[in-house]
């Protein structure tokens, strides 16, 4: 399975936009690459995931190096909600979904 | 939609007992899975089911944990007997099809073993 890696934490200023990187450099062709963040006592939760080209929805954009070996979730206008733990994970071809450390987000007024 | 369901939501037993989990995914999907999640560490992949076939019980103790998912619906999880390093919170998540899709989380079973 392919790992990553994600700095262990980051602080974002309420308003600004909150660019979290992710290294994956032994994805495969056919692995995903998803986020996920989880609140305090509450369950993960899906954000966006993508394969080859960027995506974007109504929470965030996910932009994804040429060569796949990276990534960066975009959260455009942090707000103090959106304080988590941010997890990015590389996904097999049977949808295993293995979760590391993650990156603890800290919005600030 | 209705989203995961799990139940009970707290559970406290002493060591050496058994103790079980029940989940109830997201009607129609196909891929359910079980997590434990460890005071201030990221959930732990137990046990994947496509339909009600395992896809990867790799991390499983399957001296102690079994998992099954009847007719490719709900699902339940047991530990017997609990250890003390079986406190945790175990979370329950399903997804249409695993591959490409979204998973959805239930809100967890938080489990105290003393």
């Amino acid at each position: 399975d392919a790992k990553t890696t994600q700095p262990p934490s980051m602080d974002c200023a309420e308003g600004r936009a909150a660019n979290l990187p992710c290294n994956h450099s032994t994805i495969s062709g056919n692995e995903y690459v998803y986020w996920y963040r989880q609140i305090h006592s509450q369950g993960p939760q899906y954000i966006i995931h993508g394969l080859k080209n960027n995506e974007t929805n109504e929470m965030a954009s996910l932009i994804i190096t040429e060569d796949r070996k990276s990534s960066t979730l975009i959260l455009p206008h942090a707000t103090l909600r959106d304080t988590a733990v941010y997890y990015c994970i590389v996904s097999d071809s049977w949808g295993k979904l293995q979760f590391g450390a993650g990156t603890q987000v800290v919005v600030t007024p | 939609e209705a989203g995961v369901a799990q139940s009970p939501r707290y559970k406290i037993i002493e060591k050496r007992q058994s103790v079980a989990f029940w989940c109830n995914p997201i009607s129609g999907h196909a891929t359910l899975y079980w997590y434990q999640q460890i005071l201030g560490q990221g959930p732990k992949l137990l046990i994947q089911f496509q339909n009600n076939g395992v896809v990867d019980d790799s991390q499983l103790p399957k001296d102690r944990f079994s998992a099954e998912r009847l007719k490719g619906v709900d699902s339940t999880l047991k530990i017997q007997p609990a250890k003390l390093e079986d406190s945790a919170v175990y979370l329950c998540a399903s997804s249409y099809w695993g591959v490409g899709s979204e998973a959805f989380f239930g809100q967890g079973t938080r489990l105290t073993v003393v």
